[in-house]
């Protein structure tokens, strides 16, 4: 167990829905990393927050948003579905800013299936 | 860019053989990496990450691997095979904004 909670665990919806996607961090850790997973793309990282604040940005679209509350938990927002957004989405969280050299702890990951 | 190539995409060993899983990286200054594992419908683990310290870098449930920098490679080594050791396993590089860029991935089945 490695201290990262998504919630939900499976999630199934229709095009044009809207999502959102929920990660609490290990404790302690002030950095939240999202990542998605599909067949056809691999594992892809989306975005980075750090105590709050956006950090970085990987290859996440314009549909999607993301946000970092004050107790750190965060939420991935996905929005106007579409059949190609089904995948494995992934938060890891670590103690730092500095993904480069930190450990990433990932959750269990949240499966979207979109209809 | 930074890059990885996991060079075989599935690799298939006998239960008390050695493993070996190949990693390559492209990187324009000197590079993090790190290899995790994800076992069937789980979250992904570190199993040791290379940050320019000492260049044979030991792993959890006794893996290693080997960070050479003349052959721009990284490749994941255990000398004996358990069952369950079974599972999926990508090598990642860090890049010069600190973002993790995940191979493919190599599908490891262990045989008894």
């Amino acid at each position: 167990d490695s201290g990262v909670t998504q919630t939900p665990k499976h999630l199934i919806t229709a095009t044009g829905q809207r999502v959102t996607l929920r990660c609490s961090p290990r404790s302690g850790d002030l950095s939240v990393y999202w990542y998605q997973q599909s067949l056809d793309q691999g594992l892809q990282f989306l975005i980075q927050y750090y105590n709050g604040e956006e950090r970085a940005k990987g290859n996440i679209l314009e549909r999607f948003s993301a946000q970092q509350f004050p107790d750190l938990h965060s939420e991935l927002n996905l929005s106007s579905l579409e059949l190609g957004d089904s995948a494995l989405y992934f938060c890891a969280s670590s103690p730092s800013i500095v993904s480069r050299t930190d450990t990433q702890y990932f959750g269990p990951g949240t499966r979207l299936t979109v209809l | 860019a930074q890059s990885v190539t996991q060079l075989d995409s599935h690799v298939s060993v006998s239960e008390g053989t050695p493993v070996l899983l190949r990693c390559n990286y492209s990187s324009s200054y000197s590079p993090s990496l790190f290899w995790y594992v994800q076992h069937p419908n789980k979250g992904l683990q570190l199993l040791l990450k290379y940050t320019s310290a000492a260049t044979l870098v030991k792993g959890i449930n006794g893996f290693e691997a080997e960070f050479k920098k003349s052959e721009t490679s990284f490749h994941l080594t255990k000398p004996s095979a358990h069952m369950s050791d079974a599972a999926e396993y990508f090598c990642v590089v860090s890049d010069n904004t600190d973002k993790l860029i995940f191979g493919t991935g190599t599908r490891l089945q262990v045989f008894p």
